[in-house]
Formats: structure tokens, sequence, C-alpha cells
């Protein structure tokens, strides 16, 4: 069945590069967007169709895309990047989210 | 783009429910609407969604049969409903704005809406 796989965790220093990716056998083809959720608040948008950022996201996040992997990059890790992200990707019938990455800055 | 969600609600199993969502700062009818489930410590669920314009819907198949997704325009609303709940809808639940096509990326959520099912 269709599933996109994420690492359930990354733990980063303030400063480094935070590189989380979104894998999926049948969504190699397909656009993929990730989303941002600190505890307590709703999601929200970072990157759409593999690499847009939208509008008032930082520089520092930048999305990629190569064969059936999505990668979100987020470079220069600052404290308040610490969240769940989520990719997700969609085709003509469906919508589906990865199992989201905790990502720590120690 | 505004996506103000209906109160927390507390229910027990076998009640009826209906969410809502009023939308506003852009053309209601022309973008699809979509709710999005989150449980307890767990993550995102496309639950289905509707085409405000014509009231075109498209469910999960997980969700399909299970929950109602509709809309009103002339009050920019839309609603998720079940008619019987059990514990196991307890969660979070989000109305998302989607593109102009039914299945995309979400650019705007709601604050959500915490849904607790328990006799």
């Amino acid at each position: 069945s269709a599933a996109l796989t994420q690492p359930p965790s990354l733990s980063v220093s303030p400063g480094q590069t935070a590189t989380i990716t979104c894998s999926g056998d049948n969504w190699g083809d397909k656009n993929v967007c990730w989303y941002q959720q600190k505890p307590g608040q709703s999601p929200f948008l970072v990157i759409f169709e593999d690499t847009r950022r939208p509008s008032g996201i930082p520089e520092r996040f930048s999305g990629s895309s190569s064969g059936s992997t999505a990668t979100l990059t987020i470079s220069e890790t600052q404290a308040m990047d610490e969240a769940v992200y989520y990719c997700q990707a969609w085709d003509t019938s469906t919508v589906i989210f990865g199992g989201g990455t905790k990502l720590t800055v120690l | 783009v505004q996506l103000v969600q209906s109160g927390a609600e507390v229910k027990k199993p076998g009640e009826s429910l209906k969410l809502s969502c009023q939308a506003s700062g852009y053309s209601f009818p022309l973008y699809w609407i979509a709710w999005v489930r989150q449980m307890p410590g767990k993550g995102l669920e496309w639950m289905g969604t509707i085409y405000p314009g014509d009231s075109e819907t498209r469910y999960s198949p997980p969700f399909e049969g299970l929950v109602t997704i509709s809309s009103d325009r002339s009050i920019r609303t839309a609603y998720l409903q079940w008619s019987s709940l059990q514990a196991s809808d307890t969660a979070i639940y989000y109305c998302v704005r989607s593109c102009t096509v039914p299945f995309c990326y979400f650019d705007s959520w709601g604050q959500g809406t915490l849904v607790t099912v328990s006799s």
C-alpha cells in the first residue's frame, strides 16, 4: 500500500544542518510538501511543490527531490526550529502524509 | 486567509457531532477545503475534502461512510459530522485550505478542534 516513510527522530546542534528524508516507492514522480508542527500548535506549510517556500518562510528551509526520496533541509538550525516535520504527497485520488520526524535541537 | 473552527467538544459514544470551520480572506467557493485528523500523540491523516463551489466531496477510504463533509457557501463554512461517535474518534480535527484542485498541499490551517469521546 502507498506510504511515505520518514525517520522518527533527528537531533542536531544549533548552527548545524538538519536533513529530513521522505521516501515512498509509489510517490517518486509526485509533488511533495512539508509542514512544521510545534507542540500545541497547528501545522503550517514550509515547503510546497518539492522546492518552493511560502512567503515568510526563512531561506534556511529548502526542499529537494530525487527518485523516490524528497528531502527537507534546514540550514543553520536554530532552537526555534525544534518541531515535528511531516511530508505530504498526493495523486489524482488521495492525499498521504509521512509519519513525521521529531527534530530536536540540542 | 483565516480558518476559524468551532470549540472543543466532549461527547459520549453513540452521540452525533458536527464541527464547523468558517473561512475568510479569500474566495471561499474556489478552493477545496479538507479535514485532517490527529489522534493523541500521533501523526496527520487526511479524511476528505469538499469543493464549496458545488459541494463535490472526496473521502479517504478509511473514513468514507463514517463521516460526512459538507459546506454552506452563504456563510463561508465547512462542516465535518458524525452520526454515531466512537471512543476511537477522540482526536484533534483540523480544517485546511487546499488548492483549486481536489488533491494538493494545504496552505492554511484552522486552529484545530479537540474532540473527546468518552463514556
